[in-house]
């Protein structure tokens, strides 16, 4: 069983435009919502999370938005570059247990 | 601060064979999860060891074993390998056991033939 189901699968966006990745999830215990980007030959790296008391956090261009109710939460690029093209992966956890990632979406930002 | 390591970078092995990879957490760090990544699957949690032991374990066959050293560093091993095994092994460390910030290494891409 999925814990963590993420869509879409691949992703283009023109220059400039937003990229919007979905995740959901079905563990209401998970307390803990992270991202990850992930460029070809390397691991994936943290690049925003957020918690269930809030229900959005922003760091730079990027966007988490988080629907408790819904059990859902989504990643806004604004603003897409060509080096924000790599693999986004969703991932959730709770009380510090192992991490349930998404299958993650190939993002490909053109010029 | 150095980053995590793991290594090899890339092996090929033949299947039956049995293949151990390596990993060296941040300095300070002492637990470490693996993860087998493979296309359309995302990442799937193997283990995680914290001071020696294993904290939690993912639902693998029990050919994947691992195990931690004192000084953090961790091995893992899959015996009698098969076809599916092929994958990146990512190996990801953080400062304490259930740490939210998981820092990854860059893999062992294992191609099993």
């Amino acid at each position: 069983q999925q814990q963590v189901k993420q869509s879409p699968q691949s992703l283009i966006v023109q220059k400039g435009g937003i990229s919007i990745i979905n995740c959901a999830y079905e563990n209401t215990a998970f307390d803990y919502f992270p991202w990850y980007q992930q460029f070809p030959g390397k691991g994936p790296a943290l690049l925003i999370a957020i918690r269930p008391d809030v229900s959005e956090k922003k760091e730079g261009r990027f966007t988490i938005s988080f629907n408790k109710s819904a059990k859902q939460f989504s990643l806004h690029i604004m603003d897409s570059q060509p080096g924000d093209s790599a693999t986004y992966f969703c991932a959730a956890s709770m009380l510090g247990n192992q991490f349930y990632f998404g299958t993650g979406t190939s993002l490909t930002v053109i010029p | 601060k150095a980053g995590v390591t793991q290594t090899p970078r890339y092996l090929i092995k033949t299947r039956g064979q049995q293949v151990t990879l390596s990993c060296s957490p941040i300095s300070g760090h002492r637990s470490v999860s693996w993860y087998q990544q493979t296309p359309g699957q995302g990442l799937q949690f193997l283990f995680e060891y914290f001071s020696e032991t294993q904290r939690n374990k993912g639902n693998f066959p029990g050919r994947f074993s691992g195990r931690q050293f004192s000084n953090s560093r961790s091995e893992m091993n899959v015996s009698t390998l098969e076809l599916g095994d092929s994958a990146l092994y990512l190996c990801a460390s953080t400062l304490l056991a259930g740490g939210d910030t998981q820092y990854f290494g860059p893999g062992t891409r294992l191609t099993v033939l």
